[in-house]
C-alpha cells in the first residue's frame, strides 16, 4: 500500500540536540511537506518541497532545517536553535488534482517529540 | 492573506444528533477548501475538498460541506452523530493561484455522547 511513513513516532531528547525526523513517501508525489501542531494551535507550516532539491520556509521556519534529496525523502532536522522544540510533527505530501489544480495533502501518522 | 476560524474549540453532541462544525475563511482570490479529520496520535485524513466545482461537497463517512462565498463559510455537516466521529476536525484553505500552502484552522474537537 502506499503511503508516508515517520519515524521515529516518539522521540525524547535533551535540550540543545539536534533530532533528524524521517520522512518517507511512496505515493510518487511531487511534493513534500512538514507541519507542527500544538494543543489549540491547529497546524503551522514549516517547510515545503515542490520539487527535488528545491524547498521553501514555512511559516515558522526559525530553527528547523531541511533537504530534498531524493523525490521520496524529506527528513526534517530540529536544531538546538528552536527554543520550544516539544511538539507533534506531521509530514505530508501532495499531487496536484488534474481537474483543479487544488493540491490535495496526505498525511504521516506523525512524531512526537519531547525535549527534556 | 488567508485565514480559517473555527468556531468553538469542542462540539458535544448526543449519539444520533446533527452534527454542525463551522468554518469560516478569508482568502482574497478564490480558495480551494478542506476538512480533514484526526483520531488521537494519528495524522491526519482526508474528509472532503472543495476546489470549485459543485457547492455542496459529499465527503466520507456521511459527512457534507456546503461552500457560501457570501457567507465566506464552509460549515461541516453530519445528520446523525456516531459514536467513532469523536475527533478532531480541522478545516483549511489554500489559494487556487498557489495551492502549495495550506492553512489550517484551530480544530475543533467533537464528542459524542452515548
Amino acid at each position: 500500500d502506499g503511503g508516508i511513513t515517520q519515524s521515529p513516532k516518539y522521540l525524547f531528547r535533551k535540550e540543545g540536540q539536534n533530532v533528524t525526523l524521517s520522512c518517507e513517501q511512496n505515493l510518487n508525489h511531487d511534493a513534500m511537506y512538514w507541519y507542527r501542531q500544538d494543543p489549540g494551535q491547529g497546524l503551522r507550516l514549516i517547510y515545503y518541497s515542490q520539487i527535488v532539491n528545491d524547498f521553501q520556509k514555512g511559516d515558522i521556519a526559525e530553527g528547523y532545517s531541511v533537504s530534498r534529496e531524493k523525490k521520496e525523502s524529506f527528513p526534517l532536522t530540529v536544531t538546538s536553535a528552536q527554543k520550544n522544540p516539544t511538539a507533534f510533527y506531521l509530514c505530508a505530501s501532495s499531487i496536484e488534482d488534474w481537474s483543479s489544480g487544488a493540491n490535495v495533502l496526505t498525511f504521516g501518522a506523525g512524531s512526537r517529540l519531547t525535549v527534556l | 492573506a488567508q485565514s480559517v476560524t473555527q468556531l468553538g474549540s469542542h462540539v458535544s453532541v448526543s449519539e444520533g444528533a446533527l452534527v454542525l462544525l463551522r468554518c469560516n475563511y478569508s482568502s482574497s482570490v478564490p480558495p480551494y477548501l478542506f476538512w480533514y479529520v484526526q483520531y488521537p496520535n494519528q495524522g491526519l485524513q482526508l474528509l472532503l475538498k472543495y476546489t470549485s466545482a459543485a457547492t455542496l461537497v459529499k465527503g466520507i463517512n456521511g459527512f457534507e460541506a456546503e461552500f457560501k462565498k457570501s457567507e465566506t463559510s464552509f460549515h461541516l455537516t453530519k445528520p446523525s452523530a456516531h459514536m467513532s466521529d469523536a475527533a478532531e476536525y480541522f478545516c483549511a484553505v489554500s489559494r487556487m493561484d498557489s495551492s502549495y500552502k495550506l492553512i489550517f484552522g484551530s480544530g475543533t474537537r467533537l464528542l459524542v455522547r452515548p
